[in-house]
């Protein structure tokens, strides 16, 4: 099983509004990623967790904040969103750094 | 110039044709390669990952590294209209989190 599971699909929300996205994996894997791709774009990297800690963050706003409750599960809590971070965010997981990267189907969020 | 370079498309071809997608990178520490296949607003699925140079092939797909010319390669065999999607390289140094993606082809599979 190489599924990573992503919730919700589809979210629209306001500026002021407070909204989280979920993932989770059950494939025992201690990397966990959150992506942000825009209409014909690659994805670009946000955020890295590895062993439940966060290792990488790629200058993202204070308005996206990642949380890694466990090792199976992976939140991005939302605040404050521009109509800019509309875009499609992508879940992925790896065994460890260096292995092949698993992605979730996304969710879109529209922000109005 | 871009860590990873990849020809945007679209590619069309006939159904049954051998499709070629390429990607050049400029790091010679790249070490893992990946091709990911996107069907429009859905995630990215893994079709092929490689470690170093060298082939490897999955049914009607063929992946090639050729690490001293910072090339790498996607062959699919008998294309299918299913086969019509954007595809991605991707790569990365040995101990490290960060994927370096390419921008994507997309490829068109007429009937």
């Amino acid at each position: 099983d190489t599924e990573v599971t992503q919730t919700p699909k589809h979210l629209v929300m306001g500026m002021t509004n407070k909204k989280s996205l979920k993932c989770e994996q059950h494939m025992g894997h201690r990397a966990m990623y959150w992506y942000k791709q825009k209409a014909k774009k690659p994805p670009e990297l946000m955020f890295v967790y590895s062993y439940e800690k966060l290792s990488i963050n790629e200058s993202v706003p204070s308005r996206f904040s990642p949380e890694c409750p466990n090792s199976s599960l992976l939140n991005l809590h939302l605040h404050a969103l521009q109509p800019e971070d509309s875009a499609l965010y992508l879940c992925a997981s790896s065994q460890d750094e260096g292995r092949q990267a698993f992605f979730g189907q996304g969710t879109r969020l529209t922000v109005v | 110039q871009k860590e990873v370079e990849q020809d945007p498309g679209p590619l069309s071809v006939p159904e049954g044709a051998i499709v070629s997608l390429n990607c050049t990178y400029s790091n010679s520490a790249f070490q893992y390669f990946m091709w990911y296949r996107q069907y429009s607003r859905k995630g990215p699925e893994l079709l092929m990952y490689t470690y170093s140079s060298g082939n490897k092939e999955d049914g009607r797909f063929t992946a090639q590294v050729d690490k001293s010319s910072k090339y790498i390669s996607l062959f699919i065999r008998d294309s299918q209209p299913s086969d019509s999607a954007t595809y991605l390289c991707a790569m990365r140094e040995d101990s490290s989190y960060k994927l370096i993606f390419g921008s994507g082809t997309r490829l068109l599979v007429r009937p």
